[in-house]
């Protein structure tokens, strides 16, 4: 069965710190999509990314990246100079072709507070 | 496109009683998918649709819940005799099975409370 882990339940940082957030999962099929959302205050789930299983190149969009490695199976999170607007509830998220329509099984969130 | 929509955003209701939410997907989405998020915690899978058919339901979906959506379109969350447990927060989301991704868009979330 799949699983995914945020270690990571709260994190404090101070405005223009970098900050990772940790995601692990579990799965025992070769193809499989792995996502990151952001929940802010207004509750509605916001998606980021999406990797494939047969992709682990990094990827940046602005102050945003992502480690995807097979290896450790991990997909974090990096922020660089954080901001306000980022405070938020952070899930990873995986999902498996054959599962439910592509269902996600998510971790249980990390909140984020960044602090001015 | 104007996204997912869900109705109402905010319910409160007496222990026992019944509530429907309503979830309107992304237009020709032929997919939906209802979760529940508890306080604190990660949304957790209940039930998809592909097209009208409900083609998966969780264990998470006791009797007293059903779901359903007619011509493929809107969808139904329907509790009866509603418990305390009940009280999360049930988000709907659809996607499209023409993205090979089937990258899911979530509404803004009923938010139930039983008192």
């Amino acid at each position: 069965a799949q699983k995914v882990t945020q270690a990571q339940t709260e994190i404090s940082v101070v405005e223009k710190e970098d900050v990772t957030l940790d995601c692990v999962y579990e799965t025992r099929d070769t193809t499989y999509y792995l996502f990151w959302y952001k929940q802010p205050p207004s509750g509605e789930l916001v998606f980021l990314i999406r990797r494939n299983s047969f992709d682990e190149q990094n990827e940046i969009s602005g102050r945003y990246s992502w480690n995807f490695q097979k290896s450790t199976s991990s997909f974090n999170f990096t922020i660089t100079a954080s901001q306000v607007v980022d405070s938020a509830v952070y899930f990873c998220a995986l999902s498996e072709p054959y599962n439910a329509g592509n269902m996600l099984t998510f971790g249980g969130g990390t909140r984020l507070m960044v602090k001015p | 496109d104007t996204g997912v929509s869900q109705d109402p955003r905010h319910k409160i209701t007496k222990r026992g009683q019944n509530v429907t939410f309503r979830c309107d997907p992304i237009s020709e989405h032929n997919r939906l998918y209802w979760y529940r998020q508890t306080l604190g915690q990660g949304p957790e899978f209940l039930t998809y649709f592909q097209n009208e058919a409900q083609l998966e339901k969780s264990r998470l979906l006791s009797d007293r819940f059903s779901a359903e959506r007619p011509k493929g379109s809107f969808s139904t969350l329907e509790i009866q005799r509603t418990e305390q447990g009940d009280s999360a927060m049930y988000l709907c989301a659809s996607s499209t099975d023409r993205d090979a991704a089937y990258e899911q868009y979530f509404g803004p979330g009923t938010r139930l409370t039983v008192t």
